[in-house]
């Protein structure tokens, strides 16, 4: 059973395009991110969302806007696409019963924009 | 203050070796620290994690030394295998108990085993 999943897994677009990626978890968590992993691996959180309510906000351009229309999915639509977006997108979940704060990461969007 | 500063930033052993991932940080705020594993092309995965309460812990062949006065962390792998080749990441979580908070990740370090 897949727990987080992420839709597409590769996205390659031009420059000044709109995007989007979607993201679904079947855990049952309350809490969902987004994460950016640039070229050199580097892992750096952009969104999070807490109950459908935007709790973590990091100073990411506002060309990108999540959007959570319930608690097992999080989007993440990227407007007029730059070269510099070009990255792996991870969305993570967390809030089960056990561990409350683990994060579980999906499988990841490369998104090359050229 | 929010960084996590992690070393090497890759490791080559043989198999059966003990690698060990080093990782610091600043912000006493940290509650919770999970190291990840990730292959190429997938997400990461939670490998193991501690509370600053305890000063180890071991899962089969992983385990985590905390030493909270030094305020660093670090991974141990026992009996090594080209399996576990791979780039481990350390993090660090703020945010007490609840069910969110952001994870500050360190930058990396790329692990091979030979056989």
């Amino acid at each position: 059973d897949t727990a987080v999943s992420q839709t597409p897994k590769y996205l390659v677009t031009q420059m000044g395009n709109d995007k989007s990626i979607k993201c679904e978890q079947n855990l049952g968590h309350d809490t969902m991110y987004w994460y950016k992993q640039d070229s050199k691996k580097f892992l750096k959180i952009m969104f999070s969302y807490n109950n459908k309510e935007l709790i973590i906000n990091e100073t990411v351009p506002n060309r990108f806007s999540p959007k959570s229309p319930d608690k097992a999915h999080l989007n993440l639509h990227i407007n007029s696409l730059e070269l510099g977006d070009s990255a792996v997108y991870f969305c993570a979940s967390s809030g089960g019963r056990e561990v409350r704060y683990e994060q579980y990461f999906g499988p990841g969007t490369r998104l090359t924009v050229t | 203050q929010q960084q996590v500063k992690q070393s090497p930033q890759s490791l080559i052993v043989q198999k059966g070796g003990i690698p060990i991932i080093n990782c610091a940080y600043e912000n006493t705020a940290f509650d919770y620290f999970p190291w990840y594993q990730q292959f190429p092309g997938k997400g990461p995965a939670l490998l193991i994690a501690i509370r600053p309460d305890v000063s180890e812990k071991k899962e089969g062949r992983f385990t985590i030394s905390f030493n909270k006065s030094a305020k660093q962390f670090s991974l141990h792998i026992m009996d090594s295998q080209p399996g576990d080749s791979a780039t481990y990441f350390c993090a660090a979580k703020a945010g007490g108990g609840t069910s969110y908070g952001k994870l500050t990740f360190g930058q990396g370090t790329i692990l091979t085993v030979h056989p």
